[in-house]
């Protein structure tokens, strides 16, 4: 089955820094990516997602971008703000569709 | 519109003792999904219905986890004979169509078995 890797489990910026996290897939169907955002005992929202006919994407200050060869997505906020504090995970939808395999998290933090 | 709701928020149980989660998915939405999240992990998936049929059920751990979706809304999960370990968030989330939509997520029933 599908196997996603998720680094780093924790990344401290300073407000107005750049955040980077990446993912990796075992799967090379995988079709759908998406990146969900976790706020402490809250329910996972949508942030951004790709889809494998596309290497990039953008939305105002988040950006995913995706290597199909090499396996491997990865999330870019921008400008980052108090509120981008949260945990986030990227996920992957195979080729056999119907379920998402979960990164295990970032835990983002930005400080003032 | 209302968006995906779960209940009960939270449920505490005794060891081997039964219990029932509920799910109503967004209105109109055909695909319906369970998941599980235990602390610092993602969530981890465990069945899919596309309307009343459970499409795929390669998640569910063992025979004590059942769920079933008799009208293509409301789901049910349902654990029986529960052990500390499936002490965890149950998430439910329901989508447009199915593979590729996005999913819209539950608040969770938070779930413990003391």
């Amino acid at each position: 089955g599908e196997n996603v890797e998720q680094h780093p489990s924790t990344l401290s910026v300073q407000e107005g820094d750049s955040a980077v996290i990446k993912c990796t897939y075992s799967d090379s169907a995988s079709n759908y990516f998406p990146w969900y955002k976790q706020e402490l005992g809250k329910r996972p929202q949508l942030i951004i997602d790709i889809r494998s006919n596309v290497g990039e994407k953008k939305d105002q200050r988040i950006a995913v971008t995706l290597n199909k060869t090499a396996k491997h997505f990865s999330l870019h906020i921008t400008e980052t703000q108090p509120e981008d504090s949260a945990v986030y995970f990227c996920a992957a939808e195979g080729g056999g569709g119907n379920k998402l395999t979960f990164g295990t998290g970032t835990q983002l933090k930005v400080e003032l | 519109g209302a968006g995906v709701s779960q209940t009960p928020s939270n449920k505490v149980t005794e060891k081997g003792k039964y219990v029932e989660l509920r799910c109503d998915p967004i209105s109109g939405h055909t695909a319906l999904y369970w998941y599980r999240q235990s602390l610092g992990q993602g969530p981890e998936f465990l069945i899919y219905f596309q309307g009343t049929g459970a499409a795929d059920d390669s998640g569910l751990p063992n025979d004590r986890f059942f769920a079933v979706r008799p009208e293509g809304s409301v789901s049910t999960l349902k654990i029986q004979r529960t052990e500390r370990g499936d002490s965890a968030v149950y998430l439910c989330a329901s989508s447009l169509t199915g593979p590729g939509d996005e999913q819209y997520f539950g608040p969770g029933t938070r779930l413990t078995v003391t």
